[in-house]
């Protein structure tokens, strides 16, 4: 079993949807949990991070830990074509080394 | 504010060539700095991180190498490369923080 596990899509949702991208771990130890955005041939730029349970908003992005199911989620709401990108959650413990899911493939079309 | 550049963009290289990849960044000082690669459809695999000159910590043993003569220089290198070294290159940033920046990358070809 993979420590991070994120399903690798493509997730295909109409304009003004709402999105909902989840990766679940297995390490108890990971306290942080980032969200990375990453368009076709460029390098992730980092959305988002929460430090261990609870949610956090920013914008139109809302991201959601459960510690207990070792679960975690990014929402978007009105979902536009400009979201259209890969999405990577990370998580790290105390060293900060984070560990990377696969990515989700999101396309919002018109 | 901080920059952080990577060359080149694009590269092409035989089989049994050497590699260069250069990293710098601009606007901070004493930053931790890290490689990593990204395969087609998979995720980021952390392969170098350093948290000051001349200190390189390896994840994964391969037949690459990385230094950091400077405190903002991080460079990737490879005597001889492999078909199973092409990928995306990123090189990253941070300060003290799970917040990582990362570069534009480099797409390695190896032929």
């Amino acid at each position: 079993q993979k420590e991070v596990e994120q399903d690798p899509g493509p997730l295909s949702v109409p304009e003004g949807a709402i999105v909902s991208l989840n990766c679940t771990y297995s390490n108890s130890a990971f306290q942080y949990f980032m969200w990375y955005r990453q368009y076709s041939r460029k390098g992730p730029e980092l959305l988002m991070y929460t430090y261990s349970s609870g949610n956090k908003e920013d914008g139109r992005f809302t991201a959601q830990v459960d510690k207990s199911s070792k679960y975690i989620s990014l929402f978007i709401r009105d979902s536009q074509p400009s979201d259209s990108a890969t999405y990577l959650c990370a998580m790290s413990g105390g060293s900060y080394i984070p560990t990377f899911g696969r990515g989700t493939s999101l396309i919002v079309h018109p | 504010s901080q920059t952080i550049h990577q060359w080149p963009a694009t590269l092409v290289q035989p089989v049994g060539s050497p590699l260069s990849l250069e990293c710098t960044v601009e606007g901070t000082s004493n930053p931790n700095l890290y490689w990593y690669r990204q395969a087609a459809g998979r995720g980021l695999q952390l392969l170098f991180y350093s948290v000051g000159i001349g200190q390189i910590s390896s994840e994964v043993p391969q037949n690459l190498s990385a230094s950091r003569p400077q405190d903002r220089q991080f460079i990737l290198s490879s005597k001889k490369l492999l078909l199973s070294d092409s990928g995306f290159y990123l090189c990253a940033w941070s300060v003290d923080s799970v917040e990582q920046y990362f570069g534009p990358g480099t797409r390695l070809t190896v032929t």
